[in-house]
């Protein structure tokens, strides 16, 4: 069946260091990957979208690159400060889109 | 300004008495989605409106209905809620498929 991985564990760094969260899939071919922010308690918040037939896109200090083939998707954050910390979701989809569970960063002062 | 609003922010209801939920949006959009999200877990998709097609999910119980009386609004009718069935409802748009999502803030349901 297919599954998307997120590190369950919340990453902890310091303001001013880049942040990478880790998307990884299985028994899945997406078209498109998307990452989310979500706040407790609230929905969640586009970020980027990044097709298979890309390798790499950018968003002011955000960052996110596609390996079709390891079945990986990378999030970046440089210069992370603390109103970044949040929950981060990947989703993949060809129409639809299927959420994983979300890494929660924590951007300490 | 608040492009999809739900209704309510939080609702509390007795087991198996029924609830709804109501989605709006401002942005025009073709596609509705309702997903379902527990605690620390993945929003998992119950059902789509592409338009007025409605596209169920296979594993969303019978439990759970939808409506879509016009482009605006779109609702969650949960017919006889159980204790399993709390959770936070959220509401998204998008402008035809593959595109991105835009979420309401949520329905957080409590089954007493």
């Amino acid at each position: 069946s297919q599954k998307i991985e997120q590190n369950s564990e919340a990453l902890n760094i310091q303001e001013g260091k880049t942040a990478t969260l880790t998307c990884n899939y299985t028994n899945y071919s997406p078209a498109y990957l998307q990452w989310y922010r979500q706040d407790p308690g609230r929905g969640p918040v586009f970020l980027l979208l990044i097709r298979e037939n890309e390798k790499e896109k950018r968003k002011e200090r955000l960052k996110v690159t596609f390996d079709t083939t390891l079945k990986q998707s990378l999030f970046h954050i440089t210069a992370s400060q603390p109103a970044d910390s949040a929950t981060y979701l990947c989703a993949l989809g060809y129409s639809t889109l299927t959420f994983g569970k979300g890494t929660m960063l924590l951007v300490s002062p | 300004d608040a492009m999809v609003i739900q209704n309510p922010r939080y609702q509390v209801t007795q087991f198996g008495k029924p609830v709804t939920l109501s989605c709006s949006q401002t942005l025009n959009h073709n596609v509705m989605y309702w997903y379902q999200q527990k605690s620390s877990q993945a929003p998992k998709l119950l059902f789509h409106y592409y338009d007025k097609d409605f596209n169920n999910e296979a594993d969303t119980p019978d439990n759970f209905q939808s409506r879509r009386p016009n482009t605006s609004f779109c609702f969650l009718d949960i017919r006889s809620p159980g204790l399993g069935d709390a959770a936070m409802y959220l509401c998204a748009t998008s402008r035809g498929m593959g595109g991105e999502l835009f979420f309401g803030e949520g329905s957080r349901l409590t089954v007493l």
